[in-house]
């Protein structure tokens, strides 16, 4: 069955750039989406499609895919970046699917 | 701003059906273009997708949760429902409603409700 891979742990020290990737067969069709989530929250969708950033989401985010790998750059990160990250994608079944999600640590 | 909130019991006996309800406000789930999902996340786990229903009532459901899902659509009422039989303690998570935004080649799920506790115990 289809599934989405994600490192379960990434750290990054405060104001340089980490990538967060995320694998499946199904992204070489369909574009990632990822969301942010902070401890006893809702997730928040951060980065959509080729690269799109919804309202409010800073700019230091961004997102890029290539084949089967779609990755989420936090450029400068800030300590308010650290969170829980999930990407997220569907397959050509309709099924959609999540990431295992990334625990982000900023040092 | 479209906001989503979910309702229901906080608690459900095993092997009973765990019902919750999504009011939908800012937005008519009736305006086409987008899914209504139901998203969980079991405590201290990562997020599992449920299923979803577009307004005309098409659904789609998780294979792997498929013959214990049901999700309706009340469009009268602005709602969204879930309906999941049978639980268990495995069935115990944060249940959360959302709107994913159909686009080609790249649904995104634009608003998510607080998310609404759910424990399977007698």
């Amino acid at each position: 069955s289809s599934e989405l891979t994600q490192d379960p742990a990434v750290s990054v020290a405060l104001g340089q750039t980490v990538r967060i990737t995320c694998q499946g067969d199904s992204l070489r069709s369909y574009y990632a989406s990822w969301y942010q989530q902070k401890p006893g929250q809702a997730p928040v969708l951060v980065i959509y499609g080729k690269n799109n950033r919804p309202s409010g989401i800073p700019d230091r985010f961004s997102g890029s895919s290539s084949g089967n790998t779609a990755s989420l750059t936090i450029t400068g990160a800030q300590a308010e970046d650290e969170a829980d990250y999930y990407c997220n994608s569907r397959d050509s079944s309709g099924n959609h699917l999540f990431g295992g999600g990334t625990k982000l640590t900023v040092l | 701003q479209v906001q989503l909130q979910e309702s229901g019991p906080g608690l459900v006996k095993p092997s009973q059906t765990l019902s919750l309800t999504c009011t939908v406000s800012g937005g008519s789930i009736s305006s086409g273009g987008y899914y209504w999902s139901w998203i969980r996340q079991h405590p201290g786990k990562g997020l599992e997708w449920i299923g979803y229903i577009y307004y005309s009532g098409s659904t789609y459901y998780n294979p792997s949760l498929k013959s214990r899902v049901t999700i309706s659509v009340d469009t009268s009422k602005n709602q969204f429902s879930l309906k999941l039989s049978s639980v268990t303690a495995a069935d115990t998570a944060v249940y959360y409603c959302a709107r994913t935004s159909i686009a080609a080649w790249s649904d995104h799920i634009d608003y998510w409700g607080q998310g609404t506790l759910v424990t399977v115990s007698s």
